[in-house]
């Protein structure tokens, strides 16, 4: 199986800051990597697909960059709403797997 | 609207099964994979397998291999999953979620998610 690495496990900041989360995997993946944010007691939600395209209806300050094995996710500047985790994906093999997860907290 | 609504919490004893079910509405069931996957209590996620709505074939993550049955009901667009011979450590909330793709061979994602189905495992 692909393994998907996240850093850091967890990070505080301010409303306001901009935040990258890394995820790599541990083999080529292309562009097959997606980002999800789930908050306590709620499924998962899509936010960035293929790498790089924003799902509709999330908002701008969300972005993603990166292939083959490094990938970011970028939040332009924090809301009070994105207090949450993220995981990244790989969806290259059908062995699906995700990274262990980024907790966002506040500062 | 795309929507997945999953069956209630269950308990169960350690030995047990239990099957899930997913219903889906607003698209056509047979025209997406649809995958599943649990987060243990404090977790990250874990995927467990997929099942082609279509055709009925299967794939599953060799953890799960030889306990994990994954199904299918076309007329009633519902999508199951049976786990058997239960441990505590797979109390978790299991999640169904739609496979979508653009064009076929490219990057698939999972959107949306069904709502969660908590499963505690307790003798």
């Amino acid at each position: 199986d692909i393994q998907m690495t996240q850093s850091p496990s967890s990070l505080s900041a301010s409303v306001g800051d901009r935040v990258t989360i890394t995820c790599r995997a541990s083999q080529s993946i292309s562009s097959y990597l997606n980002w999800y944010q789930q908050k306590p007691g709620k499924a998962p939600k899509l936010l960035i697909y293929a790498a790089s395209s924003l799902q509709s209806g999330v908002p701008s300050r969300f972005s993603g960059s990166g292939s083959g094995t490094d990938f970011t996710l970028t939040i332009s500047s924090l809301q009070p709403e994105d207090f949450a985790t993220y995981y990244c994906q790989q969806s290259y093999t059908t062995g699906i797997t995700f990274g262990q997860g980024t907790r966002l907290e506040i500062k | 609207q795309v929507q997945l609504v999953q069956s209630g919490a269950e308990v169960k004893k350690p030995g047990a099964s239990v099957k899930v079910s997913c219903k889906a509405s607003g698209y056509t069931f047979t025209g997406y994979y649809m995958h599943w996957v649990r987060q243990a209590p404090g977790q990250g996620l874990e995927w467990m397998g997929r099942i082609n709505p279509n055709s009925g074939g299967t794939n599953y993550a060799q953890k799960f291999q030889g306990r994990v049955t994954m199904t299918r009901d076309t007329s009633i667009s519902t999508a199951y999953m049976e786990l058997s011979r239960l441990r505590s450590d797979d109390t978790a909330v299991y999640y169904c979620a739609r496979e979508v793709v653009v064009v076929a061979a490219t990057e698939d994602w999972f959107d949306p998610w069904g709502q969660g189905t908590l499963v505690t495992v307790s003798s």
